[in-house]
């Protein structure tokens, strides 16, 4: 089992849905958790960051970090077009490495 | 959020000759980089991580002598392509790990390398 589990899609969806992206884990031992959305031809730019169980809120993005199931979810309300990018969890615990999921292309149709 | 920049964008070269890649964190200190591939369409593949003042670390299968790694100083990391070939053609992303917190892990805007 991969310590980090992520979908690849691709996703599509039309203007304005509430997209819904999930990552599994396997390592008890991660304590942070990232998102990073990705442009084509562009390193990933960091999104959310979170540490503890719960919610947390930034605009239209809500990350989601459930410790108790290994499960982090990232939420994008009002999805526009130009969030159309490949979004990466990422996680990191003991170790000074991140873990990355494989990453999951989202389109957001006009 | 805090700043990484990467230097060059994009880089053609000869086979054979080498390329210097620059990552720097910009706003605050890093004391550890990561140096990332990523080929068309896959996740960031983790080459080696870089403490500042001692030698990388390089991930298995990942040849030390063929990509060297300097992090000279708590801002500045570089890797240097050596004896390119064509098959080193690919994108090459920094990651330097600090900010608020210390944990936060911030990207440079990669580099496309293209050996011909």
């Amino acid at each position: 089992q991969k310590e980090v589990e992520q979908d690849p899609g691709p996703l599509s969806v039309p203007e304005g849905a509430i997209v819904s992206l999930n990552c599994t884990y396997s390592n008890s031992a991660f304590q942070y958790f990232m998102w990073y959305r990705q442009y084509s031809r562009k390193g990933p730019e960091l999104l959310m960051y979170t540490y503890s169980s719960g919610n947390k809120e930034d605009g239209r993005f809500t990350a989601q970090v459930d410790k108790s199931s290994k499960y982090i979810s990232l939420f994008i309300r009002d999805s526009q077009p130009s969030d159309s990018a490949t979004y990466l969890c990422a996680m990191v615990g003991g170790s000074e490495k991140l873990v990355f999921g494989k990453g999951m292309k989202l389109t957001v149709n006009p | 959020g805090a700043v990484v920049s990467q230097h060059p964008s994009r880089v053609i070269c000869k086979s054979g000759t080498s390329v210097k890649i620059e990552c720097r964190s910009l706003d605050f200190q890093a004391t550890t980089m990561f140096w990332y591939r990523q080929f068309p369409k896959k996740s960031l593949m983790l080459m080696a991580t870089s403490n500042e003042g001692s030698k990388a670390t390089y991930e298995q299968g990942v040849e030390k002598d063929k990509f060297l790694i300097n992090h000279a100083s708590l801002t500045l990391s570089t890797l240097t392509v050596t004896s390119a070939h064509p098959e080193d053609s690919s994108f090459y992303i920094c990651s330097a790990r600090g900010g608020k917190r210390g944990t936060e892990a911030f990207f440079g805007q990669g580099t496309r390398l293209t050996v011909v």
